[in-house]
C-alpha cells in the first residue's frame, strides 16, 4: 500500500524565514500530489496541486512545490513566511489506477509555527 | 458558492451510544467521501460515494459503522454503538466526480467526536 511521510512534525520559523517542508511518497507508479492547509479553527482548503507538466508548481498565498521523480518526493517551499501562515500542512497522494479505486492517501501533517 | 457543511461540528456521548454525523457536500458535486482523522494524523478514507452508490467502502469498520446517502446529495455516517477508541474528527468532503485521480475534495469542518 502507498504511503505518505512528512518527517518534520513541528517547524518554527520567525517572520520572514524561508521555509520548506519534506514530503516523500512511496508508489512506483503514477501518482497526482496535493498539498493542503489547515489554518487554525478552519477546514482543510487546498494549497497546490501537481498533474503533469512543469514540476515546479505555483499555488496560493506565495506558496510553490516541487516534484523530484527520482526521489519520490514533493517538497513545499516558501521563500519568505508570514505569521499568517501558522497552520497545520499535510501532504497527500494519489496513484493513478486503471482500475477505478483510486484513494488519497495523506501524510501525518507538519505543524508549522511561525513567530512574529 | 457556499463550501461543504458538515453537523454537528462538536458531540460528545457515552461509550457504547449511538451517533449520527450529517454532511451536504457542495452543489453539483456527484463525489462524496467520509475520512476519519486521528489525533496527530492525516485524514484516511472510510467512504467514498459516486452519487448513491458506495463505491469503495473498504475501509468503514461494518459492525460498528454504516452510511448512506440517499438521492445522491446528503449523507449520513452513523456509529452504533460508540467505542472510545471513536474519538477522532470526521471529515466530509466532495468532489465534481469526473475521475478521483484529478478531482480535487473540498473538505468541510469536520464534526469532533469525544466518546467518553
Amino acid at each position: 500500500a502507498q504511503s505518505v511521510s512528512q518527517h518534520n512534525h513541528h517547524v518554527i520559523l520567525s517572520e520572514a524565514a524561508s521555509l520548506e517542508l519534506g514530503c516523500n511518497y512511496s508508489y512506483g507508479g503514477t501518482v497526482n500530489l496535493f498539498w493542503y492547509v489547515q489554518y487554525p479553527g478552519q477546514h482543510l482548503q487546498l494549497l497546490l496541486k501537481y498533474f503533469s507538466g512543469d514540476p515546479l508548481v505555483k499555488g496560493i498565498k506565495g506558496f510553490e512545490a516541487e516534484f523530484i521523480k527520482s526521489k519520490f518526493s514533493f517538497n513545499l517551499r516558501k521563500p519568505s513566511v508570514q505569521w499568517s501562515d501558522t497552520a497545520e500542512y499535510f501532504c497527500a497522494v494519489i496513484p493513478l489506477s486503471n482500475f477505478g479505486n483510486e484513494k488519497l492517501t495523506f501524510g501525518t501533517g507538519t505543524r508549522l509555527t511561525i513567530i512574529p | 458558492e457556499a463550501g461543504v457543511v458538515q453537523s454537528p461540528r462538536y458531540k460528545i456521548i457515552e461509550k457504547k451510544q449511538p451517533v449520527a454525523f450529517w454532511c451536504n457536500p457542495i452543489s453539483g458535486h456527484n463525489t462524496l467521501y467520509w475520512y476519519l482523522q486521528n489525533l496527530g494524523q492525516g485524514p484516511e478514507l472510510l467512504i467514498r460515494y459516486e452519487n448513491e452508490e458506495a463505491v469503495d467502502d473498504s475501509q468503514l469498520p461494518k459492525d460498528r459503522f454504516s452510511a448512506e446517502r440517499l438521492k445522491g446529495v446528503d449523507s449520513t455516517l452513523k456509529i452504533q454503538p460508540a467505542e472510545l477508541g471513536d474519538s477522532a474528527v470526521y471529515l466530509c468532503a466532495s468532489s465534481l466526480g469526473a475521475r478521483v485521480g484529478t478531482d480535487t475534495q473540498y473538505f468541510g469542518p469536520g464534526t469532533r467526536l469525544t466518546v467518553l
